[in-house]
């Protein structure tokens, strides 16, 4: 079964600051992930995925993730926080059987001026 | 952007009544899923589509039933609405297995009283 855990609920860091949101996951089979971002009142859009090519993917506005294998996870950094950055972000695992998406619970990202 | 609507975008509706939501597509994409958003567990899927006609349940079906007679519309009903299933609905969808990646609608919020 797959299962995604993102470990933190909220995240606040300072603008210019690094972001790191921690996503884990569970797999019976060499997975594909994602990360999504929804801003408030808004449906979701994909900043970055892996499907088994590089382990280092780079996303949209400035984010990339690195899939790792021994530690069974796909963390989302970003080298300098942008106000409009704020956002929840999804970590999600696709099954192979119809491409059934198993969603995280979600991170709050914060960003002070 | 992805062509995907989704009508009604807001509805209030009371205990009992049925309710029925509506995902249009003009992607021509085969693939169709209806996800519910509630705070702290992300995105949870109800039912997918992997074809005209062909549907399954997804993880939280209890309730809800969908039809596709159509590529292009995907349609969620919910027999007799119950203040549980209060929530954000979104429709997403899927060119292929390979690819992968879904496309998500603007979502519905639907309030029952």
């Amino acid at each position: 079964a797959q299962s995604v855990t993102q470990l933190d609920s909220h995240v606040s860091v300072s603008e210019g600051t690094p972001v790191l949101l921690r996503c884990n996951y569970s797999s019976s089979y060499s997975p594909s992930l994602f990360w999504y971002v929804q801003h408030p009142n808004k449906g979701l859009q994909l900043l970055l995925k892996y499907t088994s090519a590089a382990t280092l993917v780079k996303g949209i506005n400035g984010f990339e993730a690195e899939f790792k294998k021994s530690e069974t996870s796909f963390h989302l950094t970003k080298p300098s926080a942008h106000m409009s950055d704020a956002a929840e972000y999804f970590c999600v695992v696709s099954d192979r059987n119809f491409n059934k998406f198993y969603f995280g619970s979600g991170t709050k990202l914060n960003v002070k001026p | 952007d992805a062509g995907i609507t989704q009508s009604p975008r807001h509805k209030v509706t009371e205990t009992g009544t049925p309710v029925t939501l509506r995902c249009h597509q003009t992607e021509n994409h085969r693939y169709m899923y209806w996800y519910r958003q509630d705070p702290g567990h992300g995105l949870r899927l109800i039912h997918y589509s992997y074809g005209v006609k062909d549907t399954d349940k997804g993880e939280v079906s209890d309730g809800y039933s969908v039809s596709r007679s159509k590529t292009e519309d995907f349609l969620l009903t919910l027999e007799s609405a119950t203040s549980s299933q209060t929530s954000v609905y979104f429709c997403a969808i899927s060119e292929s297995l390979d690819a992968n990646e879904q496309f998500f609608g603007p979502g519905t919020r639907l309030t029952v009283l």
